[in-house]
């Protein structure tokens, strides 16, 4: 079975402050992790997937297969970023064809 | 390019009435998926369509039912609905041939009150 955690539902930090939001995920495969964001009053996107293995919006992700886990994370934070953020996971097979969300983390940067 | 394009955006029905909800995916996207966000669960997988064949389903009752047309827009039905299936109903298409793997572009969203 495909399970994703997010162990914060809010989390709070002050401008210029880092950031981490928590993933960590349940899979016996190969899994592929994601981020998607969904901004007031927008639709839920994409910010990034770990195999792009690029930054976006100066947000990172690293997929730690040991631990399984798949943190996003950025250096310094800005009031633009406050979100609900959703980690998630597709497997393979016939789970490719879905996605298994975590349950969000809201993310209010305060000026 | 239009975004996805999900009617209605909003509903009121009450208990033992089915509904039916419209998916329009991005032109050129072929694998259209629904998902359903609570407060308590989150978001849940309903199902996922490519080119008119329902290739997985996420655990739902067989109340819930879905289905996609040669021009890629879907429908979902749920039938003699209940207190429990109030929510927003999210609506996803990709371009992706192997569906969730690529990106999902979602829509606005249907949100059910069931009375």
């Amino acid at each position: 079975a495909q399970r994703v955690t997010q162990p914060e539902k809010l989390l709070s930090v002050f401008k210029g402050a880092p950031v981490e939001l928590k993933c960590n995920y349940s899979y016996s495969g190969s899994p592929e992790l994601f981020w998607y964001v969904q901004y007031s009053r927008q639709r839920l996107q994409l910010l990034l997937r770990h195999i792009s293995r690029e930054s976006i919006k100066g947000f990172t992700a690293d997929l730690n297969k040991g631990e399984t886990s798949f943190h996003l994370k950025k250096p310094f934070a800005q009031e633009e970023d406050s979100a609900m953020y959703y980690c998630a996971l597709s497997g393979s097979g016939a789970g490719s064809y879905q996605l298994t969300f975590g349950k969000g983390t809201k993310l209010s940067v305060i000026p | 390019k239009a975004g996805v394009t999900q009617t209605p955006r909003y509903l009121i029905k009450t208990r033992g009435q089915q509904v039916t909800l419209s998916c329009s995916p991005i032109s050129g996207h072929r694998s259209v998926s629904w998902y359903q966000q609570t407060p308590g669960q989150g978001l849940q997988f309903l199902f996922e369509y490519f080119s008119e064949t329902q290739r997985n389903k996420g655990n739902f009752p067989g109340r819930f039912s879905g289905r996609q047309f040669s021009n890629s827009r879907s429908e979902m039905n749920v039938s003699t609905l209940e207190l429990g299936d109030s929510a927003l109903y999210l609506c996803a298409s990709s371009a992706s041939v192997t569906g969730a793997t690529g990106e999902l572009f979602f829509g606005e969203g249907s949100r059910l009150t069931v009375l």
